[in-house]
This record gives structure tokens, C-alpha cells and sequence, in this order.
């Protein structure tokens, strides 16, 4: 149990061009998931909480207008990379909380998906 | 907010010996401090977690340890093997919303 998918896994783009990634809860349901960056040799970097039916929450220094988030049902989150450059190429992760059976928000093991691998050429 | 600090960033062991990953965190609101495995390229895996109502825990053999007053933990791993190998992150949780916030990450090398 506790799998978490992305989509896709790798993915090349144009300078300039948006590009979605999914991220998807298969056996449980996830009000709330995070989305990561990972730079090379570099540690996860939290850019926004993203709740389902509400506004994401955003990191300090990420731009919201940038990075859109949707969390449109319990399954599934979405992060959009609008106006892609260079420099955002990065391995992009998504985790995805289980609140378990009783719903109760202390249950915070967090599983991680795949991740996706974005380079912008 | 949270700030963890992880050290060593490289640790290079023999095959059997024992390696010790530290992190420290800021924020005393913190409750839940998870360890991940990350190999190249894969996803992060949860090895082993702690909350603040505990000061030790062991599976196997992995062990973390908690020192709330100073605001430190540390995962123990013994009889280290070659396949121990990959980058090992700390985290810890805040109250607010559960989110992780990231040590710097420790590459472990176990030479056979």
C-alpha cells in the first residue's frame, strides 16, 4: 500500500514552454501533498504545500505565478512549470500524506513518488 | 521557520563497520524526524522515523536517537554492507501542515 505515481518521469521542453506534472496517491486518499525540487549532488527543497479543494501554500522565494499547483480530489496534484528556462530543469518530487483510516492529522508518514526528471533546453 | 543541519556530508566506512549520520534543528515545535534513503536517480525511502515522544528507536540494523533538549538526532547504522551505500537525508516535521524540511543530504560510501 502507499503508492505514490508521477507522470511523467522524464521530460524534455523548449525554452519558454509549460510543461504539467502529475502526481497521483493510488491507494489512499491525500488531502494534502508537497511538492519538491532537487537540484544535482543538492537535498529536497520544499516549494508548496498543496491541499485538496484550497490555494496551494508556497515556500519563501517560490513563485506562485510560476509554479502553479492544482489539487483538484484526494488523488491527484498537479504542478504546472509555465515559461519554462533552463534553469528550472531539476528533478521535480511530489510526496503525498496518508492521514490513515481515522483521518487524524498525526499521521505524517509521507511517501514520495517517483519524481520527474525536467530538462529545458 | 525549521533550519536541519546535517553532518557529515561524505562518510566513507569498510564493509561491517559502523556509520553515524547527525542532524540538528532549530525549531523546538518540531515533532516527527523522518531518515530517508535516496539512490541515485530513485526516489527518497523512509528507513526509519522518531517522534519527540521517544528518545531511541531501532529496527535491525538501523537505530535513530533523539535528544530533544539539544535538538539533536543521529542515525546508527551497524554491520554497514556495500548495498548501505546512497545518500541519507534527516528531516523534521513542523506543526503546521506536516511539511518536511530537508538536512543537507550525507553520501555514505561502504567499501567491501
Amino acid at each position: 500500500g502507499a503508492v505514490v505515481s508521477q507522470h511523467p518521469s522524464r521530460v524534455i521542453c523548449k525554452s519558454g514552454t509549460s510543461v504539467k506534472i502529475e502526481c497521483r496517491s493510488l491507494d489512499f486518499q491525500a488531502t494534502t501533498m508537497f511538492w519538491y525540487r532537487q537540484f544535482p549532488k543538492q537535498s529536497l527543497m520544499l516549494m508548496a504545500t498543496s491541499n485538496e479543494g484550497s490555494k496551494a501554500t508556497y515556500e519563501q522565494g517560490v513563485e506562485k505565478d510560476k509554479f502553479l499547483i492544482n489539487h483538484a480530489s484526494l488523488t491527484l496534484s498537479t504542478l504546472t512549470v509555465t515559461s519554462a528556462h533552463p534553469e528550472d530543469s531539476s528533478f521535480y518530487i511530489c510526496s503525498a500524506r496518508d492521514l490513515g483510516t481515522s483521518g487524524t492529522p498525526h499521521q505524517e508518514t509521507q511517501y514520495f513518488g517517483p519524481g520527474t526528471r525536467l530538462l529545458v533546453l | 521557520g525549521e533550519n536541519v543541519e546535517q553532518h557529515p556530508s561524505t562518510l566513507s566506512v569498510q564493509e561491517g563497520d559502523s556509520a553515524v549520520i547527525k542532524c540538528t534543528y532549530s525549531d523546538s515545535a518540531s515533532n516527527y524526524f523522518p531518515w530517508y534513503k535516496q539512490e541515485l536517480g530513485k526516489r527518497p525511502q523512509l528507513i526509519i522515523d522518531i517522534r519527540s515522544n521517544v528518545g531511541e528507536k531501532k529496527d535491525q540494523r538501523i537505530a535513530v536517537t533523539l535528544n530533544k533538549t539539544a535538538k539533536h538526532f543521529s542515525l546508527h547504522i551497524t554491520e554497514t554492507q556495500p548495498e548501505d551505500s546512497a545518500v541519507y537525508f534527516c528531516a523534521a516535521s513542523i506543526n503546521q501542515g506536516g511539511k518536511l524540511i530537508f538536512g543537507q543530504g550525507t553520501e555514505l560510501s561502504v567499501k567491501p
